[in-house]
């Protein structure tokens, strides 16, 4: 089974500190992606990778950044951590090469309080 | 652009009743459709998913969903719901923009399951 890890479920932080979330895919995926969830809201795109080094922003990618520097590997950062970004959020993996009809995996989330 | 409308924020049924949870979308073409349940505190995970061929889809834990081109609807269905699939549903469309394969998720459906 596709596994997708995340580096915490809860993290608390201050405003103002940099926060840096990790997502670790152990299935050799060429794709991978951050969304943030809030209620009512739903799944909203922050930025997707498609391959080491390269990035793409989604429809909400103010205040983040991302880095992906091994296939498996990639981090979502909150340059300058604001309470409009308490949220819970996810990371998934595709597999690449199947198009739109390929599954996405999701880690199990990391709810952030910015207080 | 893609866009996916789950009309109903919470549905609330008994345990051993059916259930429909609703799903229309807006592309120009046929899409692929997914439906993903969230379990409280997880990640999200596929239940099924559809892009041709027979248009009634089965899928995991019972479901399944019908997609009805003349209505642009994708609704998903299960005849005797138990408690442990009360859960929040997702309904998500697959389609290819500029190269990128990025899904549009609807803004989900709380299912509240009553003893």
């Amino acid at each position: 089974d596709v596994k997708v890890t995340q580096s915490s479920r809860y993290l608390v932080k201050r405003t103002g500190e940099k926060v840096f979330l990790e997502c670790v895919q152990d299935m050799d995926h060429e794709n991978m992606f951050w969304y943030r969830q809030d209620p009512g809201l739903g799944l909203r795109l922050i930025y997707f990778s498609y391959d080491v080094k390269m990035k793409e922003k989604g429809d909400i990618p103010e205040g983040y950044s991302v880095s992906r520097e091994k296939k498996e590997r990639f981090s979502l950062i909150l340059e300058s951590a604001s309470t409009n970004q308490t949220s819970m959020y996810l990371c998934a993996s595709t597999p690449g090469g199947g198009g739109a009809g390929e599954t996405q995996y999701f880690g199990p989330g990391t709810r952030l309080l910015v207080l | 652009a893609q866009s996916v409308t789950q009309p109903d924020i919470h549905i609330t049924v008994s345990e051993g009743a059916s259930l429909e949870l609703r799903c229309n979308y807006s592309y120009g073409a046929t899409p692929y459709l997914f439906w993903y349940v969230q379990s409280p505190g997880q990640g999200l995970q596929l239940l099924l998913k559809y892009f041709s061929g027979d248009t009634l889809v089965q899928g995991i834990k019972g479901f399944e969903a019908e997609f009805k081109r003349s209505q642009s609807s994708f609704n998903l269905r299960k005849p005797s719901v138990h408690w442990s699939d009360a859960a929040e549903y997702f309904c998500a469309v697959g389609t290819a923009s500029g190269g990128s394969y990025i899904p549009t998720f609807g803004r989900g459906t709380s299912l509240i399951v009553h003893p």
